[in-house]
């Protein structure tokens, strides 16, 4: 099936940990982006990368740390988790119309419930 | 600096209702604009969207939005709403140039409808 895909789905750990979140999409996209959703289900946008490059960085803690080895895929990296850290986590990717200059919709990811207790 | 507000929170209707959700953007350029619809405990699907042209949209499962430039705004609405219409309800927008097609969201609406 062709989709955004992330590992894990839940993830539960203790303040202090470092954790991984994966993300891979088969859509053939050239960008993808993380974002966090809160509690109160607002969702914000960390970051956004168009191929392998990071082109957002919305005022993440730089324990935060996204890394994208090919285009196909961008993992999210957390230092030191903080209570605050608990979230779900959504990825998404989308093409971009060179012609335009234009980032079309994003196709998001199942997401990911990280709970740092 | 982009926002996007959206007038209800939650909003709770019965079945047949007629639903309209209120969404306004603060951007001074062209903005490319997006319904996303999050079932619970799924991840967000695209109800609709609008980029150019005739600014009324229709999107899946009988959704539709007008864009009016005049008021920024881009409300979604549906004539007859269904149980399984009960989810939370985003509007965002992305900038047409620049800003790397970030989204940025409204504080979502849940709508629950009652059978």
């Amino acid at each position: 099936d062709t989709a955004v895909s992330q590992t894990p789905k839940y993830l539960v750990t203790q303040m202090g940990n470092d954790k991984s979140i994966k993300c891979e999409q088969n859509l053939g996209h050239d960008t993808m982006y993380w974002y966090k959703q809160d509690s109160k289900k607002f969702l914000k946008i960390m970051f956004s990368y168009n191929n392998k490059e990071l082109i957002i960085n919305e005022t993440v803690p730089n324990r935060f740390s996204p890394k994208s080895p090919d285009k196909a895929h961008l993992n999210l990296h957390i230092n030191s988790l903080e209570l605050g850290d608990s979230a779900v986590y959504f990825c998404a990717s989308s093409p971009r119309d060179r012609g335009r200059k234009s980032y079309n919709e994003q196709f998001f990811g199942p997401g990911t419930r990280l709970t740092v207790l | 600096a982009q926002s996007v507000s959206q007038h209800n929170h939650h909003v709770i209707l019965s079945e047949a209702a007629s639903l309209e959700l209120g969404c306004n953007y603060s951007y001074g350029g062209t903005v490319n604009l997006f319904w996303y619809v999050q079932y619970p405990g799924q991840h967000l699907q695209l109800l609709l969207k609008y980029f150019s042209g005739d600014p009324l949209v229709k999107g899946i499962k009988g959704f539709e939005a007008e864009f009016i430039k005049s008021k920024f705004s881009f409300n979604l609405r549906k004539p007859s709403v269904q149980w399984s219409d009960t989810a939370e309800y985003f509007c965002a927008v992305n900038a047409r140039l620049n800003q790397g097609g970030k989204l940025i969201f409204g504080q979502g609406t849940e709508l629950s409808v009652k059978p």
